[in-house]
């Protein structure tokens, strides 16, 4: 069965600073996707960025990045410029898809509280 | 506007009382699962549904059943409950999707159910 760990319970980063979570994860399939996704205060949960396993150029989007090594199986997500609103819990996530390209089962990490300082 | 809706958002209840909790998504989404929460143990899948009549287990399925009779709906279902269901719950739901596609899961507001 597929696993997935974050190894940080808690980080705190300086506003502005950058921050790295880190994620590793088990599985011995070949296709699927990565996710990182933040949960605030509010406890919505909101997608901050995927990465599909067969493109080898790491994810962007916006001030989030990700270091995906495959074959170390680690999905670490890079916060560069931190806000206070980044201040949130966050969840690493794997999944993957059915024949028909659908999902079949998601599997979560236990998520790292992130603290932005001001 | 196109939403995943969970009812209620808030209940407790006592142990042994059958209970329902509904999700509905107006997306018109083949794919929904149910999630449960809790500290220190991250996101664990209870089930999902592929399309209509089609569910499959989780990681944590036991005590709960689930139904999908309808394409829009995936009621979460506990026959008897007991506290270690208590538990913030998560609905979501996604377009099933093409080979090589990848398809954005919408998450509910989320039904924190409490068990005495």
């Amino acid at each position: 069965a597929q696993t997935v760990t974050q190894s940080q319970p808690e980080m705190s980063v300086q506003e502005a600073e950058t921050v790295t979570l880190s994620c590793t994860y088990d599985t011995s399939e070949s296709d699927y996707y990565l996710f990182w996704y933040k949960q605030p205060p509010s406890r919505q949960m909101i997608l901050v960025i995927r990465q599909e396993a067969y493109k080898q150029q790491n994810a962007t989007e916006n001030r989030f990045s990700v270091n995906f090594q495959k074959a170390a199986k680690s999905f670490s997500l890079k916060i560069s410029d931190s806000q206070l609103g980044d201040a949130a819990m966050y969840f690493c996530a794997y999944s993957v898809l059915g024949n028909s390209g659908g999902y079949q089962k998601v599997t979560f990490g236990t998520g790292t509280k992130l603290q932005v300082i001001p | 506007e196109a939403q995943v809706t969970q009812n209620p958002r808030y209940l407790i209840t006592v142990t042994g009382k059958k209970l329902t909790v509904t999700c509905s998504q107006n997306m018109n989404h083949e794919y929904m699962s149910w999630y449960r929460q809790d500290p220190g143990l991250g996101l664990r899948q209870i089930y999902y549904s592929m399309n209509v009549e089609v569910t499959d287990k989780g990681d944590v399925p036991e005590g709960y059943k689930v139904s999908r009779k309808e394409k829009r709906n995936f009621p979460l279902i506990l026959e008897s409950p007991s506290p270690n269901q208590t538990s913030l719950y998560f609905c979501a739901s996604s377009i099933w999707g093409t080979s090589g596609t990848y398809n954005e899961q919408f998450f509910g507001p989320g039904t924190r159910l409490t068990v005495l």
